[in-house]
């Protein structure tokens, strides 16, 4: 499967801890995006990178959230101190940026969904 | 203060029917309107999308009407099938941006009674 894949698709954690997500995008897509659903929503967006440089966060993203994208490959977002409101669907998303045909369609992954006691 | 809004929340719709779902927005310089169709345990998956130099763009029986001087635009799906039950997802994105910061609805779930 050469898709978008994501790791874990489930984690239940306890309030406090830390967690981390991984993100294995399409292999020759060089823009990653991470989204959050919450229950009933849409897709929000937290944050993208561009190879390896991560270029925009929304609001959304507090001190505790941080995102990687070490070798502009796989991508990892890690939430610290962990609380129930952070419970939701964490998507991740790649696409491929050329200088003259513009971004591609973005490609989701099956998400990790985080519930958090 | 949610960008796009999408109605209705729930749709049922029997087999042959035609399914229609709606989305507002208020920024101007939104230009690009994905629909996404997103099935339980999947990520959302882009189905069909229009710029708003057009007022309808047709994918076999997915259908785009789009109102431009009304910041509204809808999903049509003909001959609705069973395996079209899932939930749909419209956004939209200003493309003079450097990158595709999509606004997506809150969804609506598509039945389609066989």
């Amino acid at each position: 499967d050469t898709g978008v894949s994501q790791n874990p698709r489930h984690k239940i954690t306890k309030r406090g801890q830390n967690v981390t997500f991984r993100c294995d995008p399409i292999s020759e897509h060089n823009r990653l995006y991470w989204y959050r659903q919450t229950l009933g929503q849409g897709p929000e967006f937290l944050t993208y990178f561009q190879n390896e440089a991560q270029l925009e966060k929304s609001r959304l993203l507090s001190d505790r959230f941080s995102a990687e994208r070490p070798k502009g490959s796989f991508s990892t977002l890690e939430i610290q101190r962990t609380e129930q409101g952070d419970s939701a669907m964490y998507l991740c998303a790649s696409s491929l940026v050329a200088a003259l045909a513009g971004e591609s369609e973005q490609f989701f992954g099956p998400g990790t969904r985080l519930t958090v006691l | 203060q949610q960008q796009v809004k999408q109605s209705p929340q729930s749709l049922i719709v029997q087999k042959g029917g035609i399914s229609i779902i709606n989305c507002a927005y208020e920024n101007t310089a939104f230009d690009y309107f994905p629909w996404y169709q997103q099935f339980p345990g999947k990520g959302p998956a882009l189905l069909i999308a229009i710029r708003p130099d057009v007022s309808e763009k047709k994918e076999g029986r997915f259908t785009i009407s789009f109102n431009k001087s009304a910041k509204q635009f809808s999903l049509h799906i003909m001959d609705s099938q069973p395996g079209d039950s899932a939930t749909y997802f419209c956004a939209a994105t200003p493309t003079a941006y450097n990158f595709n910061k999509f606004y997506f609805g809150s969804g609506t779930k598509l039945n389609v009674k066989p």
